[in-house]
């Protein structure tokens, strides 16, 4: 069954940067979106960015904008996030999550969250 | 961008109680909305999708209703297990939006 696992996440100081991955199994990776959604400690959830199956399209919260990158690798069936210049607000966790139909995708299936903090 | 406003942000219910929650999209969004249950330390589940079709496993208790800018997620008769909180979120435009959240609680 599909199956999504994150890490990478951990304590860093604002001004650094941080890369999380997303290791996919159990579907074809190569033919969904794929997305990436936080959670600030006690809040809502926030969409962050979105990477097209094909990887020619991506899209970004204004709030991450210029300071954060999505990609993918198909041989390793990973996702990515590079997170650069991070700021203290962008303390949560960071989920992936599997994007389903037409553009924009809506998220079916999320994976269990790999928690950044960024603090000094 | 388009702001989901969900409503109630709490809710007190027993076990057995019909529960609705509400969100209502700045603009028209057509039935593209999700519904999703997240419990303390999980991630969140699908529930509905295309504001009207229940995911696969979720049991038939759960039901969404609605299109362009009102929908609704029903509980029929709420369960233990169903005491969580309760999102929607919008896929009609980028950037996606979530409502604010409906935490429902034991009364």
């Amino acid at each position: 069954q599909e199956q999504l696992v994150e890490s990478g996440g951990g304590v860093v100081q604002p001004g650094r940067s941080l890369r999380l991955s997303c290791a996919a199994s159990g579907f074809t990776f190569s033919s969904y979106a794929m997305h990436w959604v936080r959670q600030a400690p006690g809040k809502g959830l926030e969409w962050v960015a979105v990477i097209s199956y094909d990887g020619d399209t991506k899209y970004y919260a204004d709030s991450v904008k210029g300071r954060f990158t999505i990609s993918r690798d198909y041989s390793k069936r990973t996702l990515y996030l590079q997170m650069n210049s991070l700021r203290v607000e962008d303390t949560a966790v960071f989920y992936c999550a599997r994007g389903v139909g037409p553009s924009p995708p809506l998220i079916d299936y999320w994976g269990q969250g790999t928690p950044v903090t960024v603090s000094s | 961008d388009i702001q989901m406003t969900q409503s109630p942000s709490s809710l007190s219910a027993s076990v057995g109680d019909r529960v609705t929650i509400t969100c209502r999209a700045s603009q028209g969004i057509r039935h593209d909305l999700g519904w999703y249950q997240q419990k303390p330390g999980q991630a969140p589940k699908r529930l509905i999708y295309a504001a009207s079709s229940l995911q696969s496993g979720v049991p038939s208790r759960f039901s969404g209703s609605g299109s362009g800018t009102e929908f609704t997620l029903t509980i029929s008769s709420l369960q233990p297990e169903d005491f969580a909180t309760y999102y929607c979120l919008q896929h009609n435009t980028y950037p996606l939006t979530f409502g604010q959240g409906t935490r429902v609680e034991i009364k």
